[in-house]
């Protein structure tokens, strides 16, 4: 069964880091890009950031860049996202998510991140 | 930046055609997709491609994309259906959400 599940989540002080992990299985990991995506409470969905599937391409949203580094260890099927300088509204359901073609189909269960004093 | 824009709300009937629409500059020109999200769970991706659906997504969800709108179409709308819906499109290197559409069946 294909399959992610997020960790790393939980409460964090403002100006605090978090180092969220995405544990993939039931797929070629390796193959595929990954994206982060993001639901604040009551909100939509936003983009974070994607990693192409050998690790060699990043992307990030404007908002975050310099404050979020996607990464991933393909030997271990696992992707990541490090979290710093973080704020209040980043507080949200962190999600992981599969590409295939233009469009993400498998997605995990989140992890929720706080970040509040 | 890009924009995708939706209506906050559209409700059907239960047996009648719901079609909620995402506009975008030129969105004909990309690729959209559709996800559906009931509450506590994670998205699912309905359509792709403009208008292909995945494995397992019932027949009648249908979706087209043409000049600056996408549109999401659900025929037959049951109650199972009722739940948020977001469109998505890529804009260069960037991943584009729409703000998502509460669809309520009454």
């Amino acid at each position: 069964e294909v399959q992610l599940l997020e960790s790393g989540g939980g409460l964090v002080q403002p100006g605090g880091s978090l180092r969220l992990s995405c544990a993939a299985s039931g797929f070629a990991f390796s193959t595929y890009a990954m994206i982060w995506v993001r639901q604040a409470p009551g909100k939509g969905l936003e983009w974070v950031s994607l990693i192409s599937s050998n690790g060699g391409n990043t992307y990030y949203a404007d908002s975050l860049k310099g404050r979020f580094t996607i990464s991933r260890d393909n030997s271990k099927n696992t992707l990541f996202l490090q979290m710093n300088s973080l704020r209040a509204e980043d507080t949200a359901i962190y999600y992981c998510a599969k590409t295939t073609g233009n469009a993400f189909d498998v997605w995990g269960p989140g992890t929720m991140v706080t970040v509040s004093s | 930046s890009y924009e995708l824009t939706q209506p906050p709300s559209v409700s059907v009937s239960p047996g009648q055609t719901a079609s909620i629409t995402c506009s975008g500059d030129k969105l004909g020109d990309k690729y959209a997709c559709w996800y559906q999200q009931k509450p506590g769970q994670s998205p699912v991706l309905v359509i792709y491609q403009d208008s292909t659906r995945p494995s397992g997504i019932p027949e009648r969800f249908s979706g087209s994309n043409s000049g600056n709108t996408a549109t999401l179409t659900i025929s037959g709308t049951q109650a199972m259906d009722e739940a948020d819906y977001y469109c998505q499109a890529w804009d260069s290197s960037s991943v584009v959400f729409g703000g998502g559409t509460k669809l309520t069946v009454l």
